[in-house]
């Protein structure tokens, strides 16, 4: 069994300042892990993934995210908010070769002036 | 149209009323899935389809009735629904490669009230 948890339904932050967003998992076999995106009306984008390899991951728009086995941790992290990226960001981990994910309650990120 | 597209974006039915939801994806995968998003709750699976063949029913309750039938249109009819199915229904392709981790691309949702 599989489970994410993301720490905190809300963040918010001023532009310009960094954006940390929380996920922690639950897997017993090595996972996949994915951050993905979702802005009002619109379905969800994947921002990165981590799969195998290097554990730092680099994603779309200034994102990034780093696998951390011994924590179980996968933050999602981005230098500068920009008004952007207020959106809600979801962190899910898959296993095996069916691309049955798992998914997080979501964060809402609100960026502030 | 590129990506994934659904329709319709919103929906609204009573509950003795019978409807169905369309995705079709333009991207030549080989598996499609259904979400469904409410408030407050993660996303829940609701069905996944593998080469047309249907891989994945997470105890769905009946009144959802899933259809795939090639690979790029998957459907969900609906019927005797109830107040609490109101939600938003994500529809998602891959391209399944055996190697696992594959991405899963999502259409815009049809947003559903049930009254």
């Amino acid at each position: 069994a599989q489970s994410v948890t993301q720490l905190g339904s809300h963040v918010s932050v001023s532009e310009g300042a960094l954006v940390l967003l929380r996920c922690n998992y639950s897997s017993s076999v090595p996972p996949y892990l994915f951050w993905y995106v979702q802005y009002p009306n619109q379905g969800l984008q994947l921002l990165l993934k981590y799969t195998t390899g290097a554990t730092l991951v680099k994603g779309i728009n200034g994102f990034e995210a780093e696998f951390k086995k011994s924590e179980t941790s996968f933050h999602l992290t981005k230098p500068s908010a920009h008004m952007s990226d207020a959106a809600e960001y979801f962190c899910a981990v898959g296993t095996g070769t069916a691309s049955k994910l798992t998914f997080g309650t979501g964060t809402r990120l609100q960026v502030t002036l | 149209e590129t990506g994934v597209t659904q329709t319709p974006r919103h929906l609204v039915m009573g509950m003795t009323n019978k409807k169905s939801l369309k995705c079709e994806q333009h991207l030549g995968h080989n598996a499609m899935y259904w979400y469904k998003q409410s408030a407050k709750k993660p996303l829940e699976l609701m069905f996944v389809y593998s080469l047309e063949e249907r891989v994945e029913n997470n105890s769905v309750p009946s009144r959802f009735s899933p259809e795939c039938p090639n690979s790029s249109h998957l459907f969900l009819h609906l019927h005797t629904l109830q107040p609490e199915d109101s939600a938003l229904y994500l529809c998602a392709s891959s391209q399944l490669a055996g190697s696992g981790g594959e991405t899963q691309y999502f259409g815009p949702g049809t947003r559903l009230l049930v009254l």
